[in-house]
């Protein structure tokens, strides 16, 4: 059972808008910044979004995160077959006293 | 270009010692504005954030596993270790060595490992 909760699956076909939402709490995503991480077959976690909407060098402009209240929310508009994967919410939890993750989500394209 | 690399045993027996190292290149694990941590994922599971070090040797770690876990660096090799005692089938997992941006505060891991995969298995 994760902190942060994701929905299991999501997808859509080349060129669709998916959206993929994380709820949490006060204690993580209401009082502290989310990441978001993308992880392809077989590879390691790679950090997608920062700071709740910064994305990182070289992370293309398709992918796109919100923060709102507890809530969070990464979208991958333009899907193309090569985002086929698996992406993870992240953020510090004052109650826990550390990171926490959300459940993740697979991404498949159609 | 920063990079961690994973190395240690691939397979441990029940009730042992689970030991692994992360070797940073590219870098230096004496940096002022970065922990250094370690994050496990179970076959087909979530991830797992075990803890995090600092170069100065200070530490926090998952609630969860606080009791059975040790995190340590060797700053003359630029590395960090993990030994999580007492292992068990639950701790079979592919353990990822990653880079804490911020430290405490922040789930920002901003360079990670390939990983290492270890069984607990007799």
């Amino acid at each position: 059972q994760s902190v942060l909760t994701q929905p299991p699956s999501a997808s859509g076909t080349p060129g669709q808008r998916v959206a993929i939402s994380c709820s949490g709490g006060r204690s993580n995503i209401g009082s502290n910044y989310v990441y978001w991480y993308q992880q392809l077959p077989g590879t390691a976690p790679k950090l997608l979004i920062d700071r709740n909407n910064q994305r990182p060098s070289g992370v293309p402009d398709r992918f796109s995160g919100s923060k709102s209240g507890t809530s969070a929310s990464l979208a991958v508009s333009g899907l193309r077959a090569e985002d086929e994967a698996d992406y993870y919410c992240a953020a510090w939890d004052d109650t826990v006293g550390g990171p926490v993750f959300g459940g993740g989500t697979k991404v498949t394209v159609l | 270009q920063l990079q961690l690399q994973e190395s240690g045993p691939g397979l441990v027996k029940p009730s042992e010692t689970l030991s692994l190292t992360c070797t940073v290149s590219g870098g230096s694990i004496r940096s002022s504005t970065h922990y250094w941590a370690w994050i496990r994922q179970p076959p087909g599971k979530g991830l797992e954030w075990i803890g995090s070090i600092y170069y100065s040797g200070n530490t926090y770690y998952n609630a969860s596993l606080k009791s059975r876990v040790t995190i340590s660096v060797d700053m003359s090799e630029n590395q960090f270790s993990l030994r999580l005692r007492s292992a068990t089938a639950a701790d079979t997992a592919m353990y990822y060595c990653a880079r804490n941006e911020g430290g405490q505060y922040y789930a920002h891991f901003d360079y990670w490992g390939q990983g290492a995969l270890v069984t607990v298995s007799s």
